[in-house]
């Protein structure tokens, strides 16, 4: 199975700061990396697909890169309501696996 | 606009069996791929089951294969989880999703149901 490593584990933002999220698969998924943000109490929510590809609803603000084993999603200006879990997850074999999250908090 | 409204969940004892059950609306259901995903309490997401537009292919990690069983009903646009022989770590919020295009990704999450498996 493809295991996706996230760093940091949990990360202190102050608002308007721009902030990357890693994440580092065991081996190559291509550009099969998906970002999703979960807020408290709340489903799921896709945010970038196939590594960078926008998600129309998302603002802006957030964006994705990488290829092959390491991807990065970006936050260019947090705001309070980015305050969030960060989970990205591999569709390039099965079975389908998602990293262990990375949480946004106050600083 | 895109609902899946998840039910069936509840307390169950271990071994024994439960069926979740996905209504869908908004979309016109026989033409996507369906998922199932979970989630532990206070843990991270894991896929469970993933069933093409026609119900013919289905896909399971090991964790649950020979366990549970992904269906759907086309002409009530519904999705079910049929969970046999559950166990304690199957204990999780149980999502319904879509996936979308080449369904190796969620395009739209449901609520969830919470599933307890205790004795």
């Amino acid at each position: 199975d493809v295991v996706l490593t996230q760093s940091p584990a949990t990360l202190s933002v102050t608002p308007g700061e721009r902030i990357s999220l890693s994440c580092r698969a065991s081996e190559s998924v291509d550009t099969y990396l998906h970002w999703y943000q979960q807020k408290p109490n709340e489903s799921p929510r896709l945010l970038i697909k196939y590594a960078s590809q926008s998600i129309s609803g998302i603002p802006s603000r957030f964006s994705g890169s990488g290829s092959g084993t390491d991807f990065t999603l970006s936050i260019n200006g947090v705001e309070l309501e980015d305050l969030s879990i960060y989970y990205c997850q591999q569709g390039n074999s099965l079975p389908y696996t998602f990293g262990a999250g990375t949480k946004l908090e106050l600083k | 606009e895109v609902q899946l409204v998840e039910s069936g969940g509840g307390l169950v004892q271990p071994g024994r069996s439960l069926k979740l059950s996905c209504a869908a609306s908004g979309f016109t259901f026989s033409n996507y791929y369906m998922a199932w995903v979970r989630q532990a309490p206070k843990k991270g997401l894991e896929w469970v089951a993933t069933i093409s537009t026609s119900g013919s292919r289905t896909y399971y990690p090991d964790s649950v294969k020979g366990r549970f069983t992904i269906s759907r009903d086309n002409a009530k646009s519904s999705l079910y989880l049929q969970m046999n022989s559950l166990k304690s770590e199957d204990t999780a919020t149980y999502y319904c999703a879509r996936h979308q295009g080449s369904p190796n990704w969620f395009a739209y999450w449901g609520q969830g149901t919470l599933v307890t498996v205790s004795s």
